[in-house]
């Protein structure tokens, strides 16, 4: 089992469709969360840290929850342009990165 | 300021030929790490370094080897190469505090026949 997991996909929605990824991850020693955007196997991009209160970044909204070792990323009115994989990533003193989750946004 | 530098951009080795694959940063960053992708699989770290003289193995080590003599320079050696090490890699570079994100460089795309 991998140390960090998310559903690989694709996800295809529709533009304006709400869409969320989740992503569980298994080492509770884990420190920090972040999700990154990658663009056709180019270099991963930062898209936002994780806190457990909760973040937002204009469509994006980030959650962690600890307890369920568990972190999620909401787009709302979804874009062509968020077409990307999205990594879900762990920092516990070295960086541990999901596989990736595949969103397509359609026309 | 160049941030993240990967050195080639693409090579094709022979099965058994060794080769260094370059990474330097200017940002002074005390981090630094390789990974490769393949497809299908996301990013898998290879080897990381949090500090000049520091190396520690990650998930996937078998077949490189790193040194870190500086804090900007960060080389991958593969040792022998194998069809196996067919992939696309990547070195990043981060400040060890919390929330901090990583800079990537470009990419390596490494073809072994």
């Amino acid at each position: 089992r991998k140390e960090v997991e998310q559903d690989p996909g694709p996800f295809n929605v529709p533009e304006g469709a709400t869409v969320a990824f989740n992503c569980t991850y298994s080492n509770s020693a884990s420190q920090s969360f972040f999700w990154y955007r990658q663009d056709c196997r180019k270099e991963p991009k930062l898209l936002m840290s994780v806190y457990s209160s909760g973040n937002e970044d204009g469509r994006f909204t980030a959650q962690l929850n600890r307890a369920s070792q568990y972190i999620s990323l909401l787009i709302r009115d979804s874009k062509l342009s968020d077409s990307a994989t999205y990594l879900c990533v762990v920092n516990r003193g070295k960086l541990i990165f999901g596989q990736g989750t595949t969103l397509q946004v359609k026309p | 300021n160049a941030g993240v530098t990967q050195t080639p951009k693409f090579q094709v080795l022979k099965t058994g030929q060794s080769m260094t694959l370059q990474c330097a940063q200017d940002m002074n960053h005390e981090y630094m790490s390789w990974y490769r992708q393949d497809p299908g699989m996301g990013l898998r770290l290879i080897h990381y370094s949090v500090g000049a003289g520091i190396t520690d193995q990650g998930e996937v080590p078998n077949g490189y080897n790193v040194s870190r003599s500086t804090t900007e320079d960060f080389p991958l050696r593969l040792l022998s190469a194998a069809p196996s090490q067919t992939s696309v890699y990547f070195c990043a570079s981060m400040i060890r505090e919390h929330n901090q994100p990583q800079h990537f460089g470009d990419g390596t795309r490494l073809s072994i026949l």
